[in-house]
């Protein structure tokens, strides 16, 4: 079973647009992660956000965390072809100590 | 610093037949966990390591899955026998407690 769900499932832009997608998962969390997955490749680690923190930059990643409404949103500005790719939330649990990944979002990246 | 190392990459198998995976982690890294990930799906944790200890396998099915960690190290999982249900990619992570995993490219298993 997974922990989190994303939206939308799949997200179609331009290069140069912003992409933003959306997580929601069920259970109390230590940290949320989020990550890339090129076709055919293993998952890269993108960016952490712990439970006591609200946004968190890296590059063009913006993430925010509300724990209120167990929900997690990922920004990718100014978009690259490179950046096509799916991206999947996942939630380190503070009661099963395990990362839980949700279904991801599939980002196609238009030149 | 080393990646995560899987092997072998791409295994086609017929039904009833054992498959093994193998990985090593990166050094100094305490936790390992294997995925299992079907098309168009998120990773579905199939074992949990901290150090040699299996300490989350609810979600693996010992009657045909097993896996061995040892010296808290490389690891093996194990199919016998293959169902056509099995086939997916099989992918281990390991990492440093709560943080960030970091993966290998995966095994990518075909069961005919």
């Amino acid at each position: 079973s997974q922990q989190g769900e994303e939206d939308p499932q799949a997200l179609s832009i331009q290069e140069g647009e912003n992409a933003t997608m959306n997580c929601s998962y069920k259970t109390s969390i230590n940290n949320l992660q989020w990550y890339r997955q090129n076709s055919g490749r293993g998952l890269v680690h993108l960016i952490l956000i712990r439970s006591n923190e609200r946004e968190k930059h890296s590059g063009r990643l913006r993430v925010t965390l509300d724990t209120s409404k167990k929900s997690s949103s990922l920004l990718i500005t100014a978009s690259r072809a490179a950046d096509t790719a799916s991206y999947f939330c996942a939630t380190f649990g503070s009661n099963d100590y395990k990362l839980s990944f949700g279904a991801g979002t599939t980002v196609t990246v238009r030149a | 610093e080393a990646g995560v190392v899987q092997s072998p990459r791409y295994k086609i198998i017929e039904k009833k037949q054992p498959v093994a995976f193998w990985c090593n982690p990166i050094s100094g890294h305490n936790t390992l966990y294997w995925y299992r990930q079907n098309l168009g799906q998120g990773p579905e944790l199939l074992i949990r390591y901290e150090n040699e200890e299996a300490v989350d396998d609810s979600q693996l099915p010992k009657d045909r899955f097993s896996a061995e960690r040892l010296k808290g190290v490389d690891s093996t999982l194990k199919i016998q026998p293959a169902e056509l249900g099995d086939s997916a990619v099989y992918l281990c992570a390991s990492g440093r407690n709560t943080g960030e995993l970091f993966f290998g490219e995966g095994s990518r298993l075909t069961v005919l």
